[in-house]
């Protein structure tokens, strides 16, 4: 079955320490996206991609960073730069085109120790 | 700056009331409008979406939204609820230009008691 794979699903970040969250897809979609939920503050965009080798910075991209080397990865890496990273991370992807859906990953909780 | 409000945070219903979620939106241009269902421990998924044609959309599970341009609105309804419906909902918007951004309501948390 196709889909949106991300790991791990819990992930445990020391303070002053990167972590990297991985996004997987094997839809053949063009498109990729990173958001950060948190309770009631609904879904934030922090990355995202239209393209292999190409990104932009969504609403809250600062502390994280993202590279897409290949089609089917986008990986996320927290920073120490992000003072807050305490959330639950959520990959996505569609074909591009602004009228498809965005399909969904499982996501990754991140806590800090 | 296009923004997303959903009137309701949290809603409480018994099985079988009917239920609509408010959902506005604000911007000028052609948009596209979705409704996401997250259920508990479960990933994001779609509902429903509206690009163009009939205003009325119908989606999974009985589900049902209406796109009214002149309020910009795009409320969800369901007749009829059940338990398995507890879940938490999201609408998003996206302009039909260039921006393929999602932009996103808070969402609502809707508890439906047996």
């Amino acid at each position: 079955d196709g889909g949106i794979t991300q790991s791990p699903k819990y992930l445990f970040r020391k303070e002053g320490q990167n972590v990297t969250l991985s996004c997987e897809q094997n839809l053949n979609h063009d498109a990729m996206y990173w958001y950060r939920q948190d309770p009631g503050q609904g879904l934030r965009l922090i990355y995202y991609s239209q393209i292999v080798n190409d990104f932009q910075k969504g609403d809250i991209a600062e502390g994280y960073s993202v590279s897409r080397e290949k089609k089917e990865s986008f990986p996320l890496t927290v920073t120490s730069a992000q003072k807050n990273p305490t959330a639950f991370y959520l990959c996505a992807s569609n074909s591009g085109l602004s009228n498809q859906p965005q399909h969904f990953g499982d996501g990754t909780r991140l806590s800090i120790l | 700056a296009q923004s997303v409000s959903q009137h309701n945070h949290h809603v409480i219903l018994s099985e079988a009331a009917s239920l609509e979620l408010g959902c506005n939106y604000s911007y000028g241009g052609t948009v596209n409008l979705f409704w996401y269902v997250q259920y508990p421990g479960q990933h994001l998924q779609l509902l429903l979406k509206y690009f163009s044609g009939d205003p009325l959309v119908k989606g999974i599970k009985g589900f049902e939204a209406e796109f009214i341009k002149s309020k910009f609105s795009f409320n969800l309804r369901k007749p009829s609820v059940q338990w398995s419906d507890t879940a938490e909902y999201f609408c998003a918007v996206s302009n039909a230009g260039n921006n393929r951004k999602l932009i996103w309501g808070l969402g609502t948390s809707l508890a439906v008691n047996p």
